[in-house]
């Protein structure tokens, strides 16, 4: 089955600084890719996806990069604020979804 | 609110109960999922329904079951709780199987001694 790799575990980033999460994925099949945030004690909620037929989307401060051939996909945060301050998850399917470990996300004011 | 409700919220049991956590949505969503959330391993999938008594193992589903008798009730069972089941479960639902993000419901945390 697929298998999902991230890194870093843990990210602390000045206020303002950019912030990047990468991921890898196993099988060359999966064709969407979710990002979730989870704030402490809450339920993972979805803040940005892209799917196979896409190199790149943005959202405001917040963007994803794909590279197929390659088999990873990242989350770039720009001009971080400390309230993005978080445990971050990537995901990949074909089917069922696969999750990454997370990344706790520190922004420092 | 997002249309997905957990229940309990928390629980604590002891080894060997049974123990069945609810998932109820209004979406009217055609799958539902159940995760379990540890630290350092994410969110990984115990068991998925893709239909009203259609399910499928996922992952990690030794020790769980699950029934779906109904498209808004999709409940998970530890038929005999053991102590490397204490996590925090979530419930997720999907309009798709693939290409569609999940919503999730709050979760609950259960914890086995």
């Amino acid at each position: 089955g697929e298998n999902v790799e991230q890194h870093p575990s843990t990210l602390s980033v000045q206020e303002g600084d950019s912030a990047v999460i990468k991921c890898t994925y196993s099988d060359s099949a999966s064709n969407y890719f979710p990002w979730y945030k989870q704030e402490l004690g809450k339920r993972p909620q979805l803040i940005i996806d892209i799917r196979s037929n896409v190199g790149e989307k943005k959202d405001q401060r917040i963007a994803v990069t794909l590279n197929k051939t390659a088999k990873h996909f990242s989350l770039h945060i720009t001009e971080t604020q400390p309230e993005d301050s978080a445990v971050y998850f990537c995901a990949a399917s074909i089917r069922e979804m696969r999750f990454g470990a997370g990344t706790r996300l520190t922004v420092k004011p | 609110d997002a249309g997905i409700t957990q229940s309990p919220r928390h629980k604590v049991t002891e080894t060997g109960t049974p123990v069945t956590l609810r998932c109820h949505q209004t979406e009217n969503h055609r799958y539902m999922y159940w995760y379990r959330q540890d630290p350092g391993h994410g969110l990984r999938l115990i068991h998925y329904s893709y239909g009203v008594k259609d399910t499928d193992k996922g992952e990690v589903s030794d020790g769980y079951s699950v029934s779906r008798s109904k498209t808004e009730d999709f409940l998970l069972t530890l038929e005999s709780a053991t102590s490397s089941q204490t996590s925090v479960y979530f419930c997720a639902i999907s309009d798709e199987r693939a290409g569609d993000g999940y919503t999730f419901g709050s979760g609950t945390r259960l914890t086995v001694v």
